[in-house]
């Protein structure tokens, strides 16, 4: 399976740290995503990275990805209560019709 | 918001019941998703819909019936449901055909689905 795995399951941080998620997954991909959830809601999309790229930056966001080692890292920076949430990664494959897969997140507290 | 619509946002039902799960787009996409989230598991795919055709249908169980009327609307028809299938049902969309993984998906709120 290609599915994303998260990591670590939880984090919890003061506002003002840094906050770095990890995800591992097992097969060739075309892109990752990663997604935010709040709490009951719905997913939204934070960042695409192509299997081609090995970083990607958006306002607070950074993500890498590193295609040897099958593993990508979400970095917020500065973070604010208001990011706390649970944040996943989303693996696409390489073959056209392959749906999204994704992991079972990381639920991210901010402490203020 | 993200242009994706779900109807109700909660949902209480019994085990006979029949009742529907309603999504709508309003971003002129062309693929839609039913997607199933339990606590501590991961996100599971339960039906794609690209240009109202089936595309892919994750043997979910037969108590579980999508409709795609057309492109802009998606249902989901519940009955004789079973209390594990109490869970947050999210649909999602996006611009690509036959669901494919290079695009991203815009999700709905969610209806909150409890079977008693």
């Amino acid at each position: 399976s290609q599915q994303g795995e998260e990591d670590p399951q939880a984090l919890s941080i003061q506002e003002g740290e840094n906050a770095t998620m990890n995800c591992s997954y097992k097969t060739s991909i075309n892109n990752l995503q990663w997604y935010r959830q709040n709490s009951g809601r719905g997913l939204v999309h934070l960042i695409l990275i192509r299997s081609n790229e090995r970083e990607k930056h958006s306002g607070r966001l950074r993500v890498t990805l590193d295609t040897s080692k099958k593993s990508s890292s979400l970095l917020i920076t500065a973070s604010r209560a208001a990011d706390t949430a649970s944040y996943f990664c989303a693996t696409g494959g390489n073959s056209g019709n392959t749906p999204l897969v994704f992991g079972k997140g990381t639920r991210l507290s901010v402490i203020a | 918001e993200t242009g994706v619509t779900q109807t109700p946002r909660h949902l209480v039902m019994g085990m006979t019941n029949k009742k529907s799960l309603k999504c709508e787009q309003h971003l002129g996409h062309n693929a839609m998703y039913w997607y199933k989230q339990s606590a501590k598991k991961p996100l599971e795919l339960m039906f794609v819909y690209s240009l109202e055709e089936r595309v892919e249908n994750n043997s979910v169980p037969s108590r579980f019936s999508p409709e795609c009327p057309n492109s802009s609307h998606l249902f989901l028809h519940l009955h004789t449901l079973q209390p594990e299938d109490s869970a947050l049902y999210l649909c999602a969309s996006s611009q690509a055909l036959a669901g494919a993984s290079t695009d991203t998906q815009y999700f709905g709120p969610g209806t909150r689905l409890t079977v008693l």
